[in-house]
């Protein structure tokens, strides 16, 4: 099993709708990653989240983390067809250099 | 600015042959990472290199050896390929450890490695 579990597996929607991606764990995170990967390339980070309870936003795209610190949640407004890519969560634990992946959640938006 | 640089970007083996994943990083970064990503997998740590001199094993590390050459430089070396090796190997890289606060991975392309 991994440490963490992102959901959906996968998404396929219109363009302008919404969406939230899951990143769920039973263990607390000292921050946790987001990151954006299309065909080909390696991941690209969106988004470190450090504080329980913390919100950023990039533009349309909105970062949560738990106030607990297990889990984070990844909300775009209207999205795009170039949002369109593979998302994937990294959380590091007390040990400041390994970073555990979730199986990532591909979305495909289409005009 | 190349960033990270991986070389070769695809390889295809047999069983039973040996080769060398081969990494650089121009961005004076000192930590370095190697990671294997296989569908609904995500991406999994295999080793890691905090500083140059440092080497420690990641999630799945059976099968594979690494060597933090130098400062920029960080190989993968799979010893006996197996086809449970075969998938896409990505190199990345950080600025420091211990800081307190996780530092932003920097990637490379990956090399796809096909085991036959």
């Amino acid at each position: 099993t991994q440490l963490l579990e992102q959901s959906p597996q996968f998404l396929s929607i219109q363009e302008g709708e919404n969406l939230t991606v899951y990143c769920n764990s039973s263990s607390v995170f000292s921050s946790l990653q987001w990151y954006r990967q299309e065909p080909g390339e390696g991941p690209v980070l969106l988004v470190t989240v450090v504080t329980g309870g913390e919100v950023k936003k990039l533009k349309r795209l909105t970062f949560q983390f738990g106030d607990a610190r297990k889990d984070s949640s990844l909300h775009i407004t209207a999205a795009q067809p170039g949002d369109t890519g593979l998302y994937l969560c990294a959380g590091a634990l007390d040990d400041f250099n390994k970073f555990y992946f979730g199986s990532g959640t591909k979305l495909n938006v289409k005009p | 600015n190349a960033g990270v640089t991986q070389t070769p970007k695809f390889q295809v083996l047999k069983t039973g042959q040996s080769m060398t994943l081969q990494c650089a990083q121009d961005m004076n970064h000192n930590s370095m990472y190697w990671y294997r990503q296989d569908p609904g997998m995500g991406l999994r740590l295999i080793y890691y290199s905090a500083s140059e001199g440092t080497t420690d094993k990641g999630e799945v590390p059976n099968g594979y050896n690494v060597s933090r050459l130098n400062k920029r430089e960080f190989s993968l070396r799979l010893e006996s390929a197996a086809p449970s090796q075969t998938s896409v190997y990505f190199c990345a890289s950080s600025e420091r450890y211990g800081t307190g606060v996780n530092q932003p991975q920097h990637f490379g392309d990956g090399t796809r490695l096909s085991i036959l």
